[in-house]
């Protein structure tokens, strides 16, 4: 079956960076973009980007250019997620998720904590 | 950057009601690109229809979507237990955005 299968969770420091990875499975990791999406605690979910599996073209939220960047190894059906310069508010559950008619099927989600 | 408002905040209902969550958008959604997903508490969110009115793999048919343009509703005609979450609509016709969410919780 298609699944997306993340990275653990991280715990970071102010100012450092991050990478989580999401491994896909079941489906030709090429034919399909992915997105990334993070969630707050108790907030809503908020869009980061996007990543063509096929040829790398990417397109990132506004608020979050300069600051991350999304990459795909085609060898291992992995995408990618880095976030640079992290604060208390990049705390979140970051999802990936593959790009259809909408957004399915979603990873299981890694937690990133930024604490000092 | 299309902004997406649901409504109700919070819908309190019964097992067996019909539940009617709302989404506005502040511009016309281009090709019904609208899709509507369910999110238990520590869960990923699933997708529950795509298309405005298309239910996704495995959906139950109580599930239901409507509308066009900058209105669209989700709909679920009679009420499981485990249909109680919080629903997120989204527009991915431009872009990507989420609305902030409608809970739905037990009456």
């Amino acid at each position: 079956q298609v699944q997306l299968v993340q990275s653990g969770a991280e715990v970071k420091k102010p100012g450092a960076s991050v990478k989580v990875s999401c491994k896909a499975s079941g489906y030709t990791f090429t034919s399909y973009g992915i997105s990334w999406v993070r969630q707050a605690p108790g907030q809503g979910l908020e869009w980061m980007g996007w990543i063509s599996a096929y040829n790398g073209n990417t397109n990132y939220a506004q608020k979050l250019q300069g600051r991350v960047t999304m990459t795909t190894d085609t060898s291992t059906s992995t995408a990618y997620m880095e976030l640079r310069s992290l604060r208390s508010d990049d705390t979140a559950v970051y999802y990936c998720a593959r790009v259809r008619v909408g957004f399915d099927p979603w990873g299981q989600g890694t937690l990133v904590t930024v604490s000092s | 950057e299309i902004v997406l408002t649901q409504s109700p905040g919070t819908l309190s209902l019964s097992p067996g009601e019909r539940a009617t969550l709302s989404c506005r958008a502040s511009q016309s959604v281009s090709s019904s690109y609208l899709a509507w997903y369910q999110q238990k508490p520590g869960q990923a969110p699933r997708l529950l229809i795509y298309g405005a009115s298309s239910r996704a793999t495995g959906i139950p048919d109580r599930f239901s979507g409507s509308g066009s343009g900058t209105d669209f509703t989700l709909t679920i005609s009679r009420l499981e237990p485990e249909d109680f979450a919080v629903y997120y609509c989204q527009q991915y016709g431009r872009e990507y955005t989420f609305g902030q969410g409608t809970k739905l919780e037990i009456k």
